[in-house]
């Protein structure tokens, strides 16, 4: 199973709104609504930001958002705020009762 | 409150084998998957396997079949992983990280500290 794609980079300016896509298969992010995206600080765990395509945890930003289309899911934050720098991954359930993550995108805010 | 508590850093020779604990509290055990993801140093995320606490069921990623177990035991709410034949690239922090109530559950909603490995001569 390979990797999801993304951007191995993405920036933004505080208070505008980035993208991060992840690209999978009609094995994995296509046919399923089973994708999360994580946000990982240096050092830290990841943290749950956005799964099931398009759901927030409670206590999550609603600056966070998550949607896909056909084999590409993408995350969106607006508002960006200095906080958000970090790395993020996405995931996706496949069609071989596995899991697959993103390479990881790493966010630096200007 | 949920917490996933993982055991300590570990050193380990070239050919050795490793086994990582997880323990859960704060919710009922049985009632989650719990996934293994790795991290190698500077690298991302790579998804290891899944256990089913309740039956013990596991699903593990084809990378790993052969070398890797991951087991339970209920009277201490404690999920364990082990991972025999020990190479210089399995060095990584191992992270267990509770999923949902469903096998397919996206949910990865609480993850432990991390253990790190590091396996050198």
């Amino acid at each position: 199973q390979s990797a999801l794609t993304q951007p191995a980079s993405v920036s933004g300016s505080p208070g505008q709104s980035i993208t991060i896509s992840c690209t999978g298969t009609s094995s994995d992010v296509g046919d399923y609504n089973y994708v999360s995206w994580y946000q990982q600080h240096p050092g830290k765990a990841p943290k749950l930001m956005i799964y099931d395509v398009s759901n927030r945890p409670s206590g999550v930003s609603n600056r966070f958002s998550g949607s896909k289309s056909g084999n590409t899911a993408s995350l969106t934050i607006s508002g960006l705020q200095a906080e958000d720098e970090a790395d993020y991954y996405c995931s996706s359930y496949t069609s071989s009762r596995t899991w697959v993550f993103g390479g990881g995108t790493k966010l630096t805010v200007l | 409150q949920v917490q996933l508590v993982q055991s300590g850093a570990e050193v380990k020779k070239p050919g050795a084998s490793v086994k990582l604990s997880c323990k859960a509290s704060g919710y009922t055990f049985t009632s989650y998957y719990i996934h293994w993801v790795r991290q190698a140093p500077g690298q991302g995320l790579e998804w290891m396997g899944i256990i089913d606490p309740s039956s013990g069921y596991t699903g593990y990623a084809q990378k790993f079949q052969g070398r890797v177990t991951m087991t339970r035991d209920t009277s201490t709410s404690t999920v364990y992983i082990e991972l025999s034949s020990l190479r210089s690239e399995d060095t990584a922090v191992y992270y267990c990280a509770r999923g949902g109530w469903a096998y397919s559950s996206s949910r990865f909603d609480y993850w432990g500290q991390g253990s790190l490995v590091t396996v050198s001569s």
